[in-house]
């Protein structure tokens, strides 16, 4: 089956820095990769779409200066929290399609940030 | 655009009493349509889809959804209640295949002996 693996898990960083999450298709081509941001006990939010090698398309309401997501290979997109504050502290997943949709949605395991 | 509304944010059933988590869907076109869960901390788990083949469709660990179309529903069923199953639940859905995926508010199980 088809396996997505987002790193870290767990991340806390002060605020003002950025973070890194990265997510990556260990065993597929994705065509499209999604990234969503959960805050607690609520649901998933839609924050972009990617598409290899082409800029992503946010939602309405995403700051694309502050959430900088790149998709340069058909195996990796990373989701860059710029200037992070505590505003920021969530948990971010990502969801990857396979080139032919072989298989669907494949998600992440999810990464829990924490900006003090 | 698509969206979904998922009736009732908590669910609490008895062991062993039938789970209905109600789903309903808006979508200009014919629809795919998912379940998920979600334990604490955790991911999510594919539980069952619907993508225009079978209007009912069965998932995983007993669960099924029937796709009512003149209803605009998608709700999930389980017949018999684990404690396993309290979890969060999520219906999704999207809009020409494989496109960007919608999610509901969610819907929290709770299984009590």
């Amino acid at each position: 089956g088809a396996v997505v693996s987002q790193h870290p898990s767990w991340v806390i960083c002060k605020s003002g820095t950025s973070v890194k999450i990265e997510c990556r298709s260990l065993d597929f081509q994705a065509t499209t990769m999604f990234w969503y941001r959960q805050f607690p006990k609520q649901s998933l939010m839609l924050m972009a779409t990617s598409n290899e090698g082409s800029k992503a398309t946010y939602e309405q309401g995403v700051e694309k200066d502050k959430f900088l997501i790149n998709h340069a290979s058909l195996t990796l997109s990373t989701l860059t929290v710029t200037s992070a504050h505590p505003e920021d502290s969530s948990f971010y997943i990502c969801s990857a399609i396979m080139v032919g949709q072989r298989y669907g949605y494949t998600f992440g395991s999810g990464t829990r940030l924490t900006v003090v | 655009a698509q969206s979904v509304t998922q009736l009732g944010s908590h669910v609490s059933v008895s062991e062993g009493a039938l789970v209905l988590l109600r789903c309903n869907y808006s979508s200009s076109v014919p629809p795919y349509l998912f379940w998920y869960v979600q334990y604490p901390n955790q991911g999510l788990q594919l539980l069952l889809k619907y993508t225009s083949a079978a209007t009912l469709v069965k998932g995983i660990n007993g669960f099924e959804a029937e796709f009512k179309k003149s209803e605009t529903s998608f709700h999930l069923t389980k017949p018999s209640a684990h404690m396993s199953d309290a979890a969060e639940y999520f219906c999704a859905v999207s809009e020409y295949g494989y496109n960007k995926l919608i999610f509901g508010a969610g819907t929290r199980l709770a299984v009590h002996p």
